[in-house]
């Protein structure tokens, strides 16, 4: 049973416009929630993390939001730029249980 | 600047060979995870170790074992290798709690095996 889904396998955005990827999970208990993203030949590199005390987290161009009533969670890109073409992977964690993963996003930013 | 090395970046290996993947990591991290990563199954967990000589198995442990005889270090065994194991492999560590310190990944192990 997937615990973290990301449904929609790949997103296409005009460069300079929004990006919105989004990530669902089962598990009640997940409290800390991280985005992961990966260039083809290299592994994940750490994006950013929001706590479940939190709803928003802001980093620069990137932000996550937290819906946990829906189990929902979104990572905005804005402005997109055709650098953040990847494949994006949300992971979730409780305690001190292995992250998990969801199967990834791939983003295209069009020029 | 954490630094995670995987010791080759392509393998190809022959159906029953013994496969050995090395993973070192040059942080001090407790914590040493291995993923393999494949096309709309996203990253899954092999195995995982918390502690030198400690292991635990993860979503898909089958087909593999691991050794971590030093902290550095931790070791994926494919026992038998089969075609099915054609995958990117991925090392990660951690200090710690992924709250406090996120995963830190390698480039990966792209194996291929005929």
């Amino acid at each position: 049973d997937q615990q973290v889904k990301q449904n929609s396998p790949s997103l296409s955005v005009q460069e300079g416009r929004i990006s919105i990827l989004n990530c669902d999970y089962t598990n009640s208990m997940f409290d800390y929630f991280l985005w992961y993203k990966k260039y083809p030949a290299e592994g994940p590199t750490f994006l950013i993390s929001i706590s479940s005390i939190k709803d928003k987290n802001e980093d620069g161009r990137f932000t996550v939001f937290l819906n946990k009533s829906a189990k929902h969670l979104s990572l905005h890109i804005v402005p997109s730029q055709p650098g953040d073409s990847a494949v994006y992977f949300c992971a979730a964690i409780s305690g001190n249980t292995p992250l998990v993963f969801g199967k990834g996003t791939r983003l295209s930013v069009i020029a | 600047d954490v630094k995670v090395t995987q010791s080759s970046r392509y393998l190809v290996k022959r159906t029953g060979e013994k496969v050995f993947l090395e993973c070192v990591q040059d942080m001090d991290h407790e914590n040493m995870f291995w993923y393999r990563q494949d096309p709309g199954l996203g990253l899954r967990l092999i195995y995982f170790s918390y502690d030198v000589k400690m292991k635990e198995k993860g979503d898909i442990p089958e087909g593999y074992s691991v050794s971590r005889e030093k902290k550095e270090r931790f070791s994926l065994i494919l026992e038998s290798a089969s075609t099915n194991q054609t995958s990117m492999y991925l090392c990660a560590s951690s200090l710690g709690a992924v709250y406090n310190s996120p995963l830190h990944f390698g480039n990966g192990t792209r194996l291929t095996v005929t």
